[in-house]
């Protein structure tokens, strides 16, 4: 069966500081891959999907970017956090094709001071 | 694009009693409907899908929801709640030819003893 690892689940980090948050999926190969951000009463909000090595869409322009060096690594980065970049993070995977469902890590809750 | 309305943001009820929680989707084409549970500080988990025929759907926990297209409603039922079900619940839509989802802003639901 397939599993999502996300890891750190809690991270405090000072403003301006850098940001490196993994995601690995097992038990499939060439899944669709999505970052989310959730912040308390806004839902979730899609910040990049992948549908394959080295290709990355972004959904809102930030300071935030999103890597995938390997089928089933998605890697979310920043250079210099900022206070609004706290809230809870997402990593979902998906087969490819209309239609399916996302499948979602247990999150990293990211606390910018 | 789709869009999706879940009208209430807090659903309190009594333990054993039934409840429903109201999702409303926006779509130009054919869509494919999901709902999501979360329970405190993890990530989402399926409770249930529909893709096409039967319009009520079954899923885990004892929950269901039945797709009205004409009301372009997929509202979720369960007959008797139990404590365990306190949790926040996420609606989603995709729609055909897509595999990204776009989530409703949850609805909290609340199990009194």
């Amino acid at each position: 069966s397939q599993t999502i690892h996300q890891w750190p689940a809690t991270l405090v980090q000072p403003v301006g500081s850098p940001l490196s948050l993994e995601c690995t999926v097992e038990g499939t190969s060439n899944p669709n891959l999505y970052w989310y951000r959730q912040a308390a009463g806004r839902g979730l909000q899609l910040l990049f999907y992948s549908v394959g090595i080295g290709q990355i869409s972004s959904e809102v322009p930030q300071n935030l970017s999103a890597s995938r060096p390997q089928d089933r690594q998605f890697i979310l980065s920043s250079k210099k956090l900022l206070l609004s970049d706290s809230g809870f993070y997402l990593c979902a995977w998906s087969l490819g094709g209309e239609g399916q469902p996302q499948h979602f890590g247990d999150g990293t809750r990211l606390s910018i001071l | 694009a789709q869009s999706v309305t879940q009208l209430d943001s807090q659903v309190p009820v009594f333990e054993e009693a039934p409840v429903e929680l109201r999702c409303n989707y926006s779509s130009s084409v054919s869509v494919y409907l999901f709902w999501y549970v979360q329970y405190p500080n993890q990530g989402l988990q399926l409770l249930l899908k529909y893709l096409s025929g039967s319009t009520l759907v079954k899923g885990i926990n004892g929950f269901e929801a039945e797709f009205n297209k004409s009301q372009t409603s997929f509202h979720l039922r369960k007959p008797s709640v139990h404590i365990s079900d306190t949790a926040e619940y996420f609606c989603a839509v995709s729609g055909a030819g897509s595999y990204q989802l776009t989530f409703g802003k949850g609805t909290k639901l609340s199990v009194i003893p």
